[in-house]
């Protein structure tokens, strides 16, 4: 079965320090990936998408990344962190070939101080 | 630009009351639409997928509707309990390219023992 791993859980970092949130998915090949942002009182924001191994795409311009270097492995970065970065972040999959459900990850809650 | 609308924003209701969630979207031309329970802190849990040639789908308790003309969608829980306390959120697929989902903004559901 299929599987979505999400870490850290919780992350707390200082403004100008660097991030990086690793996603992985397990038992299934060329996975649509997404990183998705929930801010407080605010709905889901997609930040990033990705089709393929080094095929991203941003929704939205920000301070922060995205890199999928292995198949199954999605990852959100920022060199230097902002307050406004402070969120809930959410890894997602989904298999393109049949369209099915969207699975998300644990998520992680990330607090810029 | 797909825009979706989850209404009421809120509801508190007694336990064992049968009651409807609204989502509404703005583009008709959906592949799919699926509905998400998500825990105070917590990821998200997907609960019902319905794809656009489909009416409705049930799962236990739960009956979500879709009327894709109209672009809309109901979720509704029977016999509501304490457990089912959580924030409903509703996600539409529009099916092009990378398959990303436009979220509502949620129901925050209580139900009062």
């Amino acid at each position: 079965s299929q599987t979505i791993h999400q870490w850290p859980a919780t992350l707390v970092q200082p403004v100008g320090s660097p991030l990086s949130l690793e996603c992985t998915v397990e038992g299934t090949s060329n996975p649509n990936l997404y990183w998705y942002r929930q801010a407080a009182g605010r709905g889901l924001q997609l930040l990033f998408y990705s089709i393929g191994i080094d095929q991203i795409s941003s929704e939205v311009p920000q301070n922060l990344s995205a890199s999928r270097p292995q198949d199954r492995q999605f990852i959100l970065s920022s060199k230097k962190l902002l307050l406004s970065d402070s969120g809930f972040y959410l890894c997602a999959w989904r298999d393109p070939s049949t369209g099915g459900h969207c699975t998300f990850g644990s998520g992680t809650r990330l607090t810029v101080v | 630009k797909q825009e979706v609308t989850q209404i009421p924003a809120a509801l508190s209701v007694p336990e064992g009351e049968n009651l409807v969630l609204n989502c509404s979207f703005t583009d008709s031309a959906i592949y799919n639409l699926q509905w998400f329970r998500q825990d105070p802190g917590k990821g998200l849990t997907s609960l019902l997928l319905i794809q656009s040639s489909q009416r409705e789908q049930t799962s236990g308790r739960l009956n979500a509707s879709l009327d894709k003309s109209s672009g809309r969608s109901t979720l509704y829980i029977a016999a509501s309990q304490p457990g089912d306390s959580a924030t409903y959120l509703c996600a539409v697929n529009s099916g092009k390219g990378a398959q990303k989902l436009v979220f509502g903004q949620g129901t925050r559901l209580t139900i009062n023992p």
